[in-house]
């Protein structure tokens, strides 16, 4: 039983582009959970997917989008990249019927922006 | 709000001594109380988690964690370290606001475990 799997490991980006995280959740879940941890930082919420909705964001500006599939898949879309947003971005995912708090998380990619 | 506090960045211990990391929380509701552990380049693993049931929880790899309501803490254990425990950790609250489950981490304890 897979857990939750994230792509890519690792991603090199220039200021001012834009990148694309991609996450799929553990069997069984439907909610997908984003997660920025800078370094030396614990993770801080960026936002949740449930039925393909954003419900709930973090104070994350507008430069952080993201998105559900039908599968229950997500992405992470971050535009206009900043030095700052360099770390580690990791998905977490849950289910309704556990309570909805996220317990499993992926390995995280790792974003660095130059 | 809900929020934690870890009382220690760093925690250096012995092999086969007990670990204490101490945690306070603070939260509005009745909180959901969680320890992750995140060892280098990995994610997160959730280690025990606190959902208003017994005040002493048991988790993974013999840590456990005490709920104490008058203290607002939630301090992890071990008895005995092992070097596999040299990890950062993580205590965590859950926003149970609006039912979402979204987490709210403390700034991690890195846990260094001599031989």
């Amino acid at each position: 039983d897979a857990g939750v799997t994230q792509s890519p490991t690792h991603l090199i980006k220039t200021r001012g582009q834009q990148v694309t995280l991609r996450c799929s959740p553990k069997s069984g879940h439907d909610t997908v959970s984003w997660y920025q941890q800078a370094l030396g930082q614990g993770p801080q919420f960026i936002f949740q997917y449930y039925e393909e909705e954003e419900r709930q964001r973090g104070n994350f500006p507008d430069r952080f989008s993201g998105h559900q599939f039908p599968n229950y898949s997500s992405e992470l879309n971050v535009n206009a990249l900043l030095l700052g947003d360099s770390a580690l971005y990791l998905c977490a995912s849950s289910s309704p019927r556990q309570g909805y708090s996220p317990l499993h998380f992926g390995n995280g990619t790792r974003l660095t922006v130059t | 709000a809900q929020s934690v506090t870890q009382l220690d960045s760093h925690v250096s211990v012995s092999e086969g001594t007990p670990v204490l990391l101490r945690c306070n929380y603070s939260s509005s509701y009745s909180p959901s109380l969680f320890w992750y552990v995140q060892h280098p380049n990995k994610g997160l693993q959730l280690l025990l988690k606190y959902t208003s049931a017994a005040t002493l929880v048991k988790g993974i790899n013999g840590f456990e964690a005490e709920f104490k309501k008058s203290e607002t803490s939630f301090h992890l254990t071990k008895p005995s370290a092992h070097m596999s425990d040299a990890a950062e950790y993580f205590c965590v609250v859950s926003s149970l606001s609006s039912n979402t489950g979204k987490l709210i981490f403390g700034q991690g304890t890195t846990l260094q475990v001599k031989p």
